[in-house]
């Protein structure tokens, strides 16, 4: 079945740039929606944003309150998506999850989720 | 800025009926918002309960069911059990594929 791996460095410096992938195994990650979704330690979820790629259609939006630092993008041949943040402060500190999205004309919900890994921005 | 709303803290006897909401700050909740619901063990990764407002995941237990309720997007759970006992979020679709998550609401059972 599909399954999702997060990786990337679990220690970033505060003002660079944060940078992790979501491995899509067992599946194509074309043609489906793929998102990222923090969460701060002792805190909730909140959604980063998304990218969609289908052929020669690519489709992403962000969560307006980190849009001005986020990217998010796709590699097919390798069947991964990344994350980009820039300028990251102590408050990026975070697990991060990568999730796939099932969307459609009338439903839109993560339904397969990474385990996770956690960033911590500290010098 | 759209903020969804949820209890913070909820708890329930075993055997017994809770009922959590999921509400936005301004406005109400309604079957095109997609409404969707996560339970999250700390130190694991969400797990799809509910979807489409009312649909339940592949593998979720019965006792688990979505709704509208008045305003509010409700999560229902019935016969209450000790592994229930978890944080519960639910996500509200605002269009153009932007996603809004509650703040959770932690689930005692005792």
């Amino acid at each position: 079945q599909v399954q999702l791996q997060e990786s990337g460095p679990g220690l970033v410096k505060p003002s660079e740039t944060l940078s992790l992938t979501c491995t899509v195994s067992g599946g194509s990650i074309s043609s489906y929606y793929w998102s990222w979704i923090r969460q701060p330690p002792g805190k909730g979820l909140e959604w980063i944003g998304y990218i969609y790629y289908s052929g020669s259609t690519k489709s992403t939006n962000y969560n307006p309150s980190l849009k001005s630092r986020v990217t998010i993008s796709v590699d097919t041949s390798k069947n991964q998506f990344s994350l980009k943040l820039s300028s990251v402060t102590a408050a990026d500190t975070a697990v991060y999850y990568c999730a796939r999205i099932s969307g459609g004309t009338y439903h839109w919900y993560f339904d397969l989720w990474g385990r996770g890994t956690l960033v911590t921005v500290s010098s | 800025q759209t903020v969804v709303t949820q209890e913070p803290s909820f708890s329930v006897s075993p055997g017994g009926t809770v009922t959590l909401t999921c509400g936005l700050s301004s406005g109400s909740v309604s079957t095109s918002h997609y409404t969707s619901w996560y339970q999250q063990i700390p130190g694991q990764a969400p797990r799809t309960l509910i979807y489409s407002t009312n649909t339940r995941s592949s593998g979720v237990s019965d006792r688990f069911s979505g709704s509208i309720l008045g305003n509010k997007a409700a999560l229902t759970i019935t016969g209450a059990q000790a592994d229930d006992e978890s944080d519960y979020y639910c996500v509200l679709y605002m269009g153009s594929g932007i996603s809004v998550f509650g703040g959770g609401t932690k689930l005692t059972v005792l």
